[in-house]
């Protein structure tokens, strides 16, 4: 019962090269949510997006962008890839009424290698 | 800048319980308090949520102060399979994770 999708689970690309990272939900939940993960550095949020077509900024935005034009649906894209974005990237999902979140569930990620 | 601080790693062997502290000393009026349990190469689970008091489930419990500064994880009879990275967060809308508390069950 698959419930948060990463189009990819393994991704090599090119430095410099535009890459799209997908997610889709299928629990209706509002929240979406982006992070990678780095040895020694735990999960860092990237972007989130509370509603379809808006966004936030995370911890650390820089070098990302994210598009949610439908609610199942929130794509990461890395407009110029670079060398220090080799990481694993995990999407997650909620539902809340933006005070708090119920129980989040996440992809199984995507391990991205630039070189 | 971190909102929550715990032990970096722990050690514990099979059958004992075993208590994570987290520090939120500026933790805001809407913030909760949620604890997720990551196992290598897989997205963290949720176990548990709390405001104040005691919260209990089929998996742990969790313990907040009356000032909320700070919050206690507690994992009775742990076993191998309890090997993980466990995170505490603030949650007031975002999900934010900090390096977490790695611990190591042992025979």
């Amino acid at each position: 019962d698959v419930k948060v999708t990463q189009s990819s689970r393994y991704l090599v690309k090119r430095t410099g090269e535009k890459v799209f990272l997908e997610c889709v939900q299928d629990m209706d939940h509002e929240n979406m949510f982006w992070y990678r993960q780095d040895p020694g550095l735990g999960l860092r949020l990237i972007y989130f997006s509370y509603d379809v077509k808006m966004k936030e900024k995370g911890d650390i935005p820089e070098g990302y962008s994210v598009s949610r034009e439908k609610k199942e649906r929130f794509s990461l894209i890395l407009e110029s890839a670079s060398t220090n974005q080799t990481s694993m990237y995990l999407c997650a999902s909620t539902s809340s009424d933006r005070v708090m979140n119920t129980e989040a569930f996440f992809g199984q990620g995507t391990r991205l290698t630039v070189v | 800048l971190a909102k929550t601080t715990q032990p970096i790693s722990m050690d514990s062997y099979e059958g004992q319980e075993v208590n994570i502290t987290c520090s939120h000393n500026n933790i805001a009026t809407n913030d909760y308090i949620t604890w997720y349990q990551q196992f290598p190469s897989q997205g963290p689970r949720f176990i548990i949520q709390g405001y104040k008091t005691k919260v209990t489930n089929e998996v742990a419990s969790l313990f907040i102060p009356a000032d909320r500064k700070s919050s206690t994880l507690s994992l009775p009879r742990v076993s191998l399979s309890d090997t993980a990275v466990y995170y505490c967060l603030l949650d007031g809308g975002k999900l934010i994770f900090g390096q977490g508390t790695t611990l190591q069950v042992k025979p």
